[in-house]
This record gives C-alpha cells, structure tokens and sequence, in this order.
C-alpha cells in the first residue's frame, strides 16, 4: 500500500526565513497531494494542494513543487511569520487501488522565532 | 455553512466498556473518514465510506473497532471493550467526491480510557 515519508519531524526557522519541508510517496500511481497545517489543539486544514499533471503551485506565500519520477513533492513557505508556527502533515491517495483513503506523513512542527 | 460536526467532544470510560462516536459530515459531501490522532502523532487512517460503496476498512487496528454510515450521512464509530492505548483524539472528515477533493476535518473527539 501506499507510504508517506515526511522530513523533517522538527523544523526551527527565524521570522522572515523560509521553510522547506519534504515527503516521499511510494504509488506511482498516486496523483493527488495535499498539504494540511495543524495548529495546537484544533483541526487539520487544507493550505494546499496539487495534482499529478502540474509541477508546481503557489499560493501567496506557500507553494508546493511535485516530481512525480523521483515521487517526492516539497512545501516552501517563505517570509515565514509567527502565525505560520504549527504541524504540517503531506498526504497523498493512493493511485493503484479504487480507495479514496488519504494517507497522511508523519508531520512536521514548525516552529517561527520571533 | 456548517462544518463537520463530532460528538461527544471528550469522552472517559474505563478500560473495558464500549464507546460510541458520531460524526455528522457536511451536508452534499459523499465520502466520509475516520482518523485517529495520539497524542503529538500524526493521522492514522481508520476507515473510509464512499457514497454506497463498500468501505474501505483497512485501516481498522483490531476486531474491537468498527464503523457504519447509515443512510449516507451520519456515522458512529464504535469501539468495543476499550483499552488504555484507544486514547487519542478520534477525528471525522468528509469531502465532496472522495478522491482528489479537500478533506473538512471536525474538531474530534478526545477519548480517553482509564
């Protein structure tokens, strides 16, 4: 079934840096890819996502980029701002099977210092 | 409109008993998830419901869980004979198509098994 591998676990940033956060997939078939951002004690809420037959996509300060040989895709938040300070999760459907189960990597705690 | 709806919100049984958690999706949306999150962990996929397809129960750790969706919309998840590693915070998504739409996550359900 399908893997998701995120790096890293921890990531500790100054304001106004950017922050990279990476996830392997292991489906081939896999072509949906969503990145949720979770503040402490509430919700998982979608930021972004991309599909298959782009490369890549922004949105203001965050975009995601997609290399579906190497099967990894990347979130880049630049001018990072305290707010910005929570866990992120990648995701992705696997592609080979009929299920719409999304499988979530393990997170990533961003931390912005002020 | 409304979001995804959990209840109860916190819920403390003693090891042993059954527990039920209800999960009403937003309104239209055809696929329905089940998530559980320990503590500082991340998302781990339970089982997922799409339209009247059978559900993809996959994820379910044992026997003691299960889950139904009655009539498209509300589901329960039922966890029988608790045991002090059910702790963690059951979270309910739903999405409007299932495959490559966004998930809208409710606010869980904080189990915690004494």
């Amino acid at each position: 079934g399908e893997n998701v591998e995120q790096h890293p676990s921890t990531l500790s940033v100054q304001e106004g840096d950017s922050a990279v956060i990476k996830c392997t997939y292991s489906d081939s078939a896999s072509n949906y890819f969503p990145w949720y951002k979770q503040e402490l004690g509430k919700r998982p809420q979608l930021i972004i996502d991309i599909r298959s037959n782009v490369g890549e996509k922004k949105d203001q300060r965050i975009a995601v980029t997609l290399n579906k040989t190497a099967k990894h895709f990347s979130l880049h938040i630049t001018e990072t701002q305290p707010e910005d300070s929570a866990v992120y999760f990648c995701a992705a459907i696997p592609g080979s099977s009929n299920t719409g189960k999304l499988i979530f990597g393990q997170g990533t705690t961003l931390q912005v210092k002020p | 409109g409304a979001g995804v709806s959990q209840s109860p919100s916190n819920k403390v049984t003693e090891k042993g008993k059954d527990v039920e958690l209800r999960c009403d999706p937003i309104s239209g949306h055809t696929a329905l998830y089940w998530y559980r999150q320990s503590l500082g962990q991340g998302l781990e996929f339970l089982i997922y419901f799409q339209g009247n397809s059978a559900p993809d129960k996959s994820g379910l750790p044992s026997d003691r869980f299960s889950a139904e969706r009655t009539g498209g919309s509300v589901s329960t998840l039922t966890i029988q004979r608790t045991q002090q590693e059910d702790s963690a915070v059951y979270l309910c998504a739903s999405s409007l198509t299932g495959r490559n739409s966004p998930l809208h996550f409710g606010n869980g359900t904080r189990l915690t098994v004494t």
